[in-house]
C-alpha cells in the first residue's frame, strides 16, 4: 500500500482565499483524523472520522474550517475563508478503529 | 480523562551511549500505549506499542519501551544511540475503557544525537 497520501504538500495562498487540503486514507482502514501542527501550539487534533462518520469535531477552530469524508477512502478539509494565524502543516491520519495512526507526510500551508 | 505528559523538550546524547526518552501517563481504565517518531519535513511514523502482555515492547529501528503500572510510565529506550535517530519523538496514549478512539499525544521530545 502507497500509505496515507496527502494533498497539495505546499500550498501559499492570499487572506481570505479557500483553501483545499486532501487526504486518502490506507485501504481498509474506517478511522480517519486531521491534524495541525505549529511550533507554538504543538500537534492539534482537528477532527476526527469513524467509518466516514465525524465523530468529534470538537478541536476545528472556528465556521470557516469544515472537513467532509465523501466515501470511506477520501476526506477534504477546507478553509473559507483562509487567514495568516491558518499557516501550519496540516497532517491527516488513518488507522482500524482503535489502533496505531499511519500518517501523511503533510500539507505545509502559508497564508499571506 | 486522558493524559500523557512527556518531561522533557530536548535530549541530548553522544552516539553510541544509550538514551530514554521519557513518558507519563494517566488515564481512569488500561492503557493502550503508543510511540512516533517525527523527522525533520515528515509526517509522524509508528514506532512501537503496547496493549497488553510482556512490560517491555519492541518497535522499529531497535528502539524498545517498557510499560511500568506503577509508575504509570512508558519511556522509550535504546541501547546505542545513532546520529540518524535525531529526531522528534511523541508518546501517545488511549484508555481502552474509556469509550473513545482518539489517543491524546505528549507535546513532544526533541532527540538530537551528537557525532
Amino acid at each position: 500500500d502507497a500509505g496515507v497520501i496527502q494533498s497539495p504538500r505546499h500550498e501559499v495562498t492570499e487572506m481570505g482565499q479557500e483553501v483545499t487540503l486532501r487526504c486518502k486514507l490506507i485501504s481498509g482502514h474506517n478511522s480517519l483524523f486531521w491534524y495541525r501542527q505549529t511550533m507554538m501550539r504543538g500537534l492539534e487534533l482537528l477532527i476526527y472520522f469513524n467509518n466516514n462518520v465525524p465523530i468529534d469535531d470538537s478541536g476545528m477552530p472556528e465556521d470557516r474550517f469544515s472537513a467532509k469524508m465523501p466515501n470511506a477512502s477520501f476526506s477534504t478539509l477546507k478553509i473559507q475563508p483562509s487567514e495568516p494565524r491558518d499557516s501550519a502543516v496540516y497532517f491527516c491520519a488513518s488507522s482500524y478503529t482503535g489502533g496505531e495512526l499511519f500518517f501523511g507526510e503533510g500539507s505545509r500551508l502559508t497564508v499571506l | 480523562a486522558q493524559s500523557v505528559a512527556q518531561p522533557e523538550d530536548q535530549v541530548n546524547v553522544a552516539e553510541g551511549n544509550p538514551l530514554t526518552v521519557k513518558c507519563t501517563y494517566s488515564v481512569s481504565g488500561n492503557p493502550y500505549l503508543f510511540w512516533y517518531v517525527q523527522y525533520p519535513n515528515r509526517g509522524l511514523q509508528f514506532l512501537l506499542k503496547y496493549i497488553t502482555g510482556d512490560n517491555l515492547v519492541k518497535g522499529s529501528y531497535g528502539f524498545e519501551a517498557e510499560f511500568n503500572k506503577s509508575q504509570t510510565s512508558f519511556h522509550l529506550k535504546k541501547p546505542s544511540a545513532l546520529v540518524s535517530d535525531s529526531a522528534l519523538y511523541f508518546c501517545a496514549v488511549r484508555d481502552m475503557g474509556g469509550g473513545s478512539y482518539i489517543p491524546t499525544f505528549g507535546r513532544g521530545t526533541s532527540l538530537i544525537v551528537h557525532p
